[in-house]
């Protein structure tokens, strides 16, 4: 299956900072990033979708200004919480995709938790 | 996208085969039904997809029924690494995926 490479996988961090997550696609070209967000006791729910080179859509009730996508390249992806509160608690998950279309299964990284103070 | 619905949760026995059923009766003539699962802490992990015919890898094994409204996820010999949350998604040939709640799958030795 596809590598995929999320860093970090925890951080801890105080209320008001803010956190960078990567992913990267380490054996393919990832034309198209989704980044998920995955509460306790609950399943995955789709916060974003990115394509290379252009601006993320956000899915309904994200905030586009304070989770902050940058896909400028195949093979990296970022996510930034700005300004984290302890409500934005979560496990982040970040699923490259390397071409639009097909029946190819998507991969997923392994996740980064993050718990804010 | 079509919804599944997946039982809760259900146990199986180290050693058996564990049959994960799933419904999906809405299904369109153009969407793929896909299986991952999660164990806990981590990313969703892909088993197996299929279309309209049967499947099997070194994971698991699909079995489509022939009107598609329904499908059954086999481990065929489940073990303790098992344990995991499982997730039945159908889905067009695009490349959104949708997780429902999935079926807690606990293996007991």
């Amino acid at each position: 299956g596809a590598v995929v490479s999320q860093h970090p996988s925890w951080v801890i961090c105080k209320s008001g900072t803010s956190v960078k997550i990567e992913c990267r696609s380490l054996d393919f070209q990832a034309t198209t990033m989704f980044w998920y967000r995955q509460f306790p006791k609950q399943s995955l729910m789709l916060m974003a979708t990115s394509n290379e080179g252009s601006k993320a859509t956000y899915e309904q009730g994200v905030e586009k200004d304070k989770f902050l996508i940058n896909h400028a390249s195949l093979t990296l992806s970022t996510l930034t919480v700005t300004s984290a509160h302890p409500e934005d608690s979560s496990f982040y998950i970040c699923s490259p995709s390397g071409r639009v279309g097909g029946n190819q299964p998507q991969h997923f990284g392994d996740g980064t938790r993050l718990s804010i103070l | 996208d079509a919804k599944t619905t997946q039982p809760t949760s259900m146990d199986c026995a180290e050693g058996r085969a564990a049959n994960l059923p799933c419904n999906h009766s809405t299904i369109s003539g153009n969407e793929y039904v896909y299986w991952y699962r999660q164990i806990h802490s981590q990313g969703p992990q892909y088993i197996i997809h299929g279309l309209k015919n049967n499947e099997t890898n070194e994971m698991a094994s699909l079995i489509i029924t022939e009107d598609r409204k329904s499908s059954t996820l086999i481990l065929p010999h489940a073990t303790l690494r098992d344990t995991a949350v499982y997730y039945c998604i159908v889905r067009v040939a695009f490349y959104k995926l949708s997780f429902g709640a999935g079926t807690t799958v606990t293996v007991r030795a």
